[in-house]
């Protein structure tokens, strides 16, 4: 299995919403990454999990809230998010054969298009 | 902090033809990525570039890593439609607390015509 998941496909949502984004992986990668990726722009990173830690947070603001339950599955959860948050959110994941070497080929998720009302 | 940058960030081709699409970076590097995205899809790989002088070729495409020069290139030959597509590169930052962060280029937006 050589494949990363993304649900829901499709998101809207209004201000005042929460919701949440979920990610899986199965090839036993230990790196789990969040990006947000607008229009017509390459992606950006918002989070990177090692080894079910949060080991990078781009700045990101306090609405979004990346949580890492197991080696396998990563959310996003998001709350109050304004219309500029709409994006594609893309998951990605990579094999990290020991933790602080994080530098191995990220496998991307279809992504998940959110539209914020 | 480490730029990346492509050109040209948009590339009309005629089928048949040949052309290279060019990445530069900013500061050290010795891993180098490129993807591509079909549009409204996620991102696939294509390459890792991991060394000096490293080239790797895939069907029509081939990606090149020149680390002293800092550049990367990826050369289409006799493009065909299905190569159409927004070309990404990406490096690998070295160090740092931004150890193993991917910067992207900005993209190059290819379409190929008949």
């Amino acid at each position: 299995d050589t494949e990363v998941t993304q649900t829901p496909k499709h998101l809207v949502m209004g201000m005042t919403n929460k919701k949440s984004l979920k990610c899986e992986q199965h090839m036993g990668h230990r790196a789990m990454y969040w990006y947000k990726q607008k229009a017509k722009k390459p992606p950006e990173l918002m989070f990177v999990y090692s080894y079910e830690k949060l080991s990078i947070n781009e700045s990101v603001p306090s609405r979004f809230s990346p949580e890492c339950p197991n080696s396998s599955l990563l959310n996003l959860h998001l709350h109050a998010l304004q219309p500029e948050d709409s994006a594609l959110y893309l998951c990605a994941s990579s094999q990290q054969r020991t933790s602080g070497t994080n530098r191995e080929t990220q496998y991307f998720g279809p992504g998940t298009r959110l539209l914020v009302l | 902090e480490l730029k990346v940058e492509q050109n040209p960030l948009f590339l009309s081709m005629q089928e048949g033809k040949n052309y290279t699409i060019y990445c530069n970076y900013s500061t050290t590097s010795d891993r180098l990525y490129w993807y591509r995205q079909d549009p409204g899809k996620s991102l696939e790989s294509l390459f890792v570039l991991l060394s000096n002088g490293a080239v790797k070729q895939e069907g029509r495409l081939m990606a090149s890593l020149d680390t002293k020069a800092r550049l990367s290139t990826l050369h289409i030959t006799a493009a065909v439609h299905d190569l159409s597509a927004t070309y990404f590169c990406a490096v690998v930052h070295a160090g740092g607390t931004s150890y193993g962060k991917l910067t992207f280029g900005q993209g190059t937006i290819l379409t190929v015509h008949p």
